[in-house]
């Protein structure tokens, strides 16, 4: 049972164009959530963040939503540089349930930002 | 330089040859964790652990043991190696106390088991 889900395994913009990333969630004790960014042969680092008791964001280019009704949250990208092309991948954990530190992962989407 | 360094970088064994992927931190962190990348699946958490002496079970445990003696070294064994634990792995740390954006990650260590 996916917790956390990215339902778009790829996307592909214009570079200067907005990048969408989608991820929703079932978990409702989740209250904390990440996006780490992953450039092969790399480990995953952190890009931006967000707590559930925001609903957006912003950190230069990024920006991050969350909608806790529908359990959802978005990673904005503006504009979108040929350098962001790398895997995306929404994390989720639950300070509530006693452990800051037990991250879920969604399963990466690939964004390509074409010149 | 702060890094965060596994060993080794690849590694192809066979089935049931016990083996340990080191991982090593420089900045002092309290926290460090193993997770698995596999294609489809995204990154799922072995074990991690909060300090010295202190490990937990995070999604996918069965199959590996994790050891804290030392604030620096969080080595992954695995006793006996099975093909479906044919991954590329991840260690990473960050400090106690602080929210889990902190977590530094390594190179990552690719393992092939036949």
């Amino acid at each position: 049972d996916q917790q956390v889900k990215q339902n778009s395994p790829s996307l592909s913009v214009q570079e200067g164009r907005i990048s969408i990333l989608n991820c929703d969630y079932t978990n409702s004790m989740f209250d904390y959530f990440l996006w780490y960014k992953k450039y092969p042969a790399e480990g995953p680092t952190f890009l931006i963040s967000i707590s559930s008791i925001k609903d957006k964001n912003e950190d230069g280019r990024f920006t991050v939503f969350l909608n806790k009704s529908a359990k959802h949250l978005s990673l904005h990208i503006v504009p979108s540089q040929p350098g962001d092309s790398a895997v995306y991948f929404c994390a989720a954990n639950s300070a509530r349930e006693g452990s800051n530190y037990k991250l879920t992962f969604g399963k990466g989407t690939l964004l390509t930002v074409n010149p | 330089e702060a890094q965060v360094t596994q060993n080794p970088r690849y590694l192809i064994t066979v089935t049931g040859k016990k083996l340990t992927v080191t991982c090593s931190q420089n900045m002092n962190h309290e926290y460090m964790s193993w997770y698995r990348q596999d294609p489809g699946l995204g990154l799922r958490q072995i074990y991690y652990s909060m300090n010295v002496e202190v490990t937990d079970k995070g999604d996918v445990p069965e199959g590996y043991k994790v050891s804290r003696k030392e604030k620096r070294n969080f080595p992954l064994i695995l006793e006996s190696p099975s093909p479906n634990q044919t991954s590329l792995y991840f260690c990473a740390s960050g400090l106690a106390g602080e929210s889990t954006d902190t977590q530094y990650f390594g190179p990552g260590t690719r393992l092939t088991v036949l």
